[in-house]
């Protein structure tokens, strides 16, 4: 089975720059997560989807940052414009609640540097 | 405040030791908790789960023990080994209607041979 899919793994951008990340979860997964985690720290939940629905939004910054999820499958996080704080890693989760289990699958995230 | 709180400092430890890590939570009251280990550059991959009723939880070389009295969770490895070697996170879930993992700094285990 594969595992969750994430582009690109590397990302560095001047400040000011658009940037986008994409994940492709497992299949038949209908829960879908964005993560921020800052170096030492533990992953932020920054949106939870529910197949095309985003249920949990609350702590995303949404005057630069989006999200969405065409069709419940495949997710794009957009950060526009980029600032030097937002450099982090961006890792992507899915899960499947119908199958019983409440573990989460993480992707290997994508660094971004900000210059 | 509410606070997740993980060994800051790495934890060194011997082959054939136990590793015990530490979860501590501030004004939280989780109906379930699960632990996490990240290995550099990759996302964390889910190891155990205990719910607020259950006190103890094993699975092969690990053990994790619930406390919510104490507000504690303790994660075991036991007969460690250097593959061990990696970041374990525990993760807060604060009701069964909710997906939305509160994650804690994350300990970084060591282990020499």
């Amino acid at each position: 089975e594969a595992g969750v899919v994430q582009s690109p793994r590397y990302k560095i951008i001047e400040k000011k720059q658009p940037v986008a990340f994409w994940c492709n979860p497992i299949s038949g997964h209908n829960t879908l997560y964005w993560y921020r985690q800052n170096l030492g720290q533990g992953p932020e939940l920054l949106i939870r989807y529910e197949n095309e629905e985003a249920v949990d939004d609350s702590q995303l910054p949404k005057d630069r940052f989006s999200a969405e999820r065409l069709k419940g499958v495949d997710s794009t996080l957009k950060i526009q414009p980029a600032e030097l704080g937002d450099s982090a890693v961006y890792l992507c989760a899915s899960s499947s609640r119908t199958s019983g289990s409440y573990e989460q699958y993480f992707g290997p995230g994508t660094r971004l540097t900000v210059t | 405040s509410q606070k997740i709180e993980q060994n800051s400092e790495a934890l060194n430890i011997q082959e054939g030791k136990t590793a015990t890590l530490t979860c501590n939570y501030t004004n939280y009251s989780p109906a379930y908790l699960q632990w996490y280990r990240q290995d550099p550059g990759r996302g964390p991959v889910f190891l155990l789960l205990i719910r607020e009723n259950e006190k103890e939880k094993r699975k092969e070389r690990l053990k994790v023990t619930f406390d919510t009295t104490l507000k504690q969770s303790l994660f075991h490895i036991t007969a460690s080994q250097p593959a061990d070697s990696a970041t374990y996170l525990c993760a807060l879930v604060l009701s069964y209607n909710t997906d939305k993992l509160i994650f804690g700094t994350g300990t970084r285990l060591q282990v020499f041979p």
